[in-house]
């Protein structure tokens, strides 16, 4: 069965400063897919960015970027430019591409932003 | 788009009563739909994935005749928590697959007094 593991319990940052989530899963399958998603104090969860397995090319969207690291088994997350607005829980999810496709979760980093 | 409406947000009932919470997708057809767990301060923890007109597909330790999951429509699952006893009380919360990730719910709490 494939895991999440989130290293990080709790992090903080500065307001404008980057920070990077770690996140590392463990699978045999090739074709996948990982997310990061947020969770605000609301409990909505908001995808954040994706990546596909098979693409070599880092997932990037406006101030969020990910370290794909394939045969590491690595996820990680960077957000540059950190705003208020961005402190949240973020789990990061493993995907099968075929079968019940369910998401399977790391069990979360808590992400503070200090203005 | 692609919105999975959740109701109700939350909810208190006795202890011994029955609880519906349903999902709705919007404005597409989801075909599979998950149900998740929460804690406070924890991770989701899936209880169960439910497909159209077919038998929910429940996790390990996940008591299917108490939390009965009904996926009549391609539109709606409904996840009804039978005989409820404070230990229920939960955060509990949909998602649908889509084509580039996946869509959840607002959540419902559930307080079991």
């Amino acid at each position: 069965a494939q895991t999440v593991t989130q290293s990080q319990p709790e992090m903080s940052v500065q307001e404008a400063e980057t920070v990077t989530l770690s996140c590392t899963y463990d699978t045999s399958e090739s074709d996948y897919y990982l997310f990061w998603y947020k969770q605000p104090p609301s409990r909505q969860m908001i995808l954040v960015i994706r990546q596909e397995a098979y693409k070599q090319q880092n997932a990037t969207e406006n101030r969020f970027s990910v370290n794909f690291q394939k045969a590491a088994k690595s996820f990680s997350l960077k957000i540059s430019d950190s705003q208020l607005g961005d402190a949240a829980m973020y789990f990061c999810a493993y995907s099968s591409q075929g079968g019940s496709e369910k998401l399977v979760f790391g069990k979360g980093t808590k992400l503070t932003v200090n203005p | 788009g692609a919105v999975v409406s959740q109701h109700p947000s939350r909810v208190i009932c006795k202890s011994g009563t029955s609880v519906k919470i349903e999902c709705r997708s919007l404005d597409f057809q989801a075909t599979t739909m998950f149900w998740y767990r929460q804690f406070p301060k924890q991770s989701l923890m899936l209880m169960a994935t439910s497909n159209e007109g077919s038998k929910a597909t429940y996790e390990q330790g996940v008591e299917k005749d108490k939390f009965l999951i009904n996926h009549a429509s391609l539109t709606l699952s409904t996840l009804t928590v039978t005989s409820a006893h404070p230990e229920d009380s939960s955060f509990y919360i949909c998602s649908a697959r889509r084509r580039y990730g996946y869509t959840f719910g607002s959540g419902t709490r559930l307080t079991v007094v």
